[in-house]
């Protein structure tokens, strides 16, 4: 079946700095590709929906200038946590689209700031 | 805001019952997933069912679909340890495009 993968799939960073998180689709190309964080014990939370060669669409409340998300190509998208605070510690998940009907996620990534 | 709402929000059984999860959503859809996710882990997709369907089954799943009251369940059948996970729905949303929006989810707990 279609795999996603995420790296890394931990991250501990110090308040202030960026942290960049891949997303990529190994086995099919993702015209499509979106980030969701999820808090613990909660649902996961759309943030972006990205489309290869063009700029995300971010939903409200959701900064652009802090979740920067490029998708330079068909297989893979990154979202880069802007001077990070301890708020954005989450679970980030991204998924990737082959089709209209089709999501596949990824297995995750657990941003710690201190 | 979220989508879909799950119901309940917590669920408790013993090995070999039945597990029955509801879904309601606000706005129209095109269609309805279920998703189940391990404790800090990735989603699993379980199962798609379109607006014009009312049931669908897959192994020991068994999902319904009111469109007239807006709602979803998700039956999980001879339920095993194994089974234990939070359980989301998600949908298309009223926005045209192609975008999920999940539910809050139902954490299940299989005591063996």
């Amino acid at each position: 079946g279609a795999v996603v993968s995420q790296h890394p799939s931990r991250v501990i960073c110090k308040s202030g700095t960026s942290v960049k998180i891949e997303c990529r689709s190994l086995d099919f190309q993702a015209t499509t590709m979106f980030w969701y964080r999820q808090f613990p014990k909660q649902s996961l939370m759309l943030m972006a929906t990205s489309n290869e060669g063009s700029k995300a669409t971010y939903e409200q409340g959701v900064e652009k200038d802090k979740f920067l998300i490029n998708h330079a190509s068909l297989t893979l998208s990154t979202l880069t946590v802007t001077s990070a605070h301890p708020e954005d510690s989450s679970f980030y998940i991204c998924s990737a689209s082959p089709n209209t009907d089709t999501q596949y996620f990824g297995p995750g990534t657990r941003l710690t700031v201190l | 805001s979220q989508q879909g709402e799950e119901d309940p929000q917590a669920l408790s059984i013993q090995e070999g019952e039945n597990a029955t999860m509801n879904c309601s959503y606000k706005t129209s859809i095109n269609n309805l997933q279920w998703y189940r996710q391990n404790s800090g882990r990735g989603l699993v997709h379980l199962i798609l069912i379109r607006s014009n369907e009312r049931e669908k089954h897959s192994g020991r799943l068994r999902v319904t679909l009111d469109t007239s009251k807006k709602s979803s369940s998700l039956l999980i059948t001879a339920s095993r340890a194994a089974d234990t996970a939070s359980y989301f729905c998600a949908t298309d949303g009223d926005t045209g495009g192609f975008k999920t929006i999940f539910g809050a989810g139902t954490r299940l707990f299989v005591k063996a």
